[in-house]
């Protein structure tokens, strides 16, 4: 069945620092890759997405990129933040139906 | 602003009662979605609705029903709860379309099975 596969689990740095975050898919068809945050106690909220007809999107000090070859897509973090600690997620809604399959998430904390 | 509610933030129930966890959303969409997140799991997806009557199984629908008897409120129900059901309950919703746009998350239900 469809599968989203998320790492790390867990990924601390230093403040300034960049992280990454990487997701794999399963499902060749897969449109659509969002980006969810999670900070301690609130709900997801969407921070970035990516359709399939585009490589890579920024905003400010996030982007996202998606190798749609290799069926996958990362979130990255440049001069990361207290406030950037939390939970993120990656999704790949499955194509052709209306699953929303989301990966198991990474724990970033950044590290004053 | 959008807006999904769910009825509690907290719940405690007894092993073996029935238990409904409502979901209401104020932006007339089609889709909802009920989710349980649990440390190392991330989202696991139960049941999942793309309009009213219609509902689908997620990945883990074993031990859940929902129910969709109008647009934009979505149940679940845990017919006989168990301790194993205990956990972190988010529900979602989206506009029409098929997995390719934004969810919107309610605050979730952390339901404890004593």
């Amino acid at each position: 069945g469809e599968n989203v596969e998320q790492h790390p689990s867990t990924l601390s740095v230093q403040e300034g620092d960049s992280a990454v975050i990487k997701c794999t898919y399963s499902d060749s068809a897969s449109n659509y890759f969002p980006w969810y945050k999670q900070e301690l106690g609130k709900r997801p909220q969407l921070i970035i997405d990516i359709r399939s007809n585009v490589g890579e999107k920024k905003d400010q000090r996030i982007a996202v990129t998606l190798n749609k070859t290799a069926k996958h897509f990362s979130l990255h973090i440049t001069e990361t933040q207290p406030e950037d600690s939390a939970v993120y997620f990656c999704a790949a809604p499955t194509s052709g139906t209306y699953k929303y399959i989301f990966g198991t998430g990474t724990r970033l904390k950044v590290l004053a | 602003d959008v807006k999904v509610t769910q009825s509690s933030r907290y719940l405690v129930k007894r092993t073996g009662e029935k238990v409904f966890l409502e979901c209401v959303q104020d932006m007339d969409h089609e889709n909802m979605f009920w989710y349980r997140q649990d440390p190392g799991l991330g989202l696991r997806l139960i049941y999942f609705s793309y309009d009213v009557k219609m509902k689908e199984k997620g990945d883990i629908p074993e031990g859940y029903s929902v129910s969709r008897e109008k647009k934009e409120r979505f149940s679940l129900i845990l017919e006989s709860a168990s301790t194993n059901q205990t956990s972190m309950y988010l529900c979602a919703s989206s506009p029409p379309g098929q997995g390719n746009t934004e969810a919107f998350f309610g605050q979730g239900t952390r339901l404890t099975v004593v």
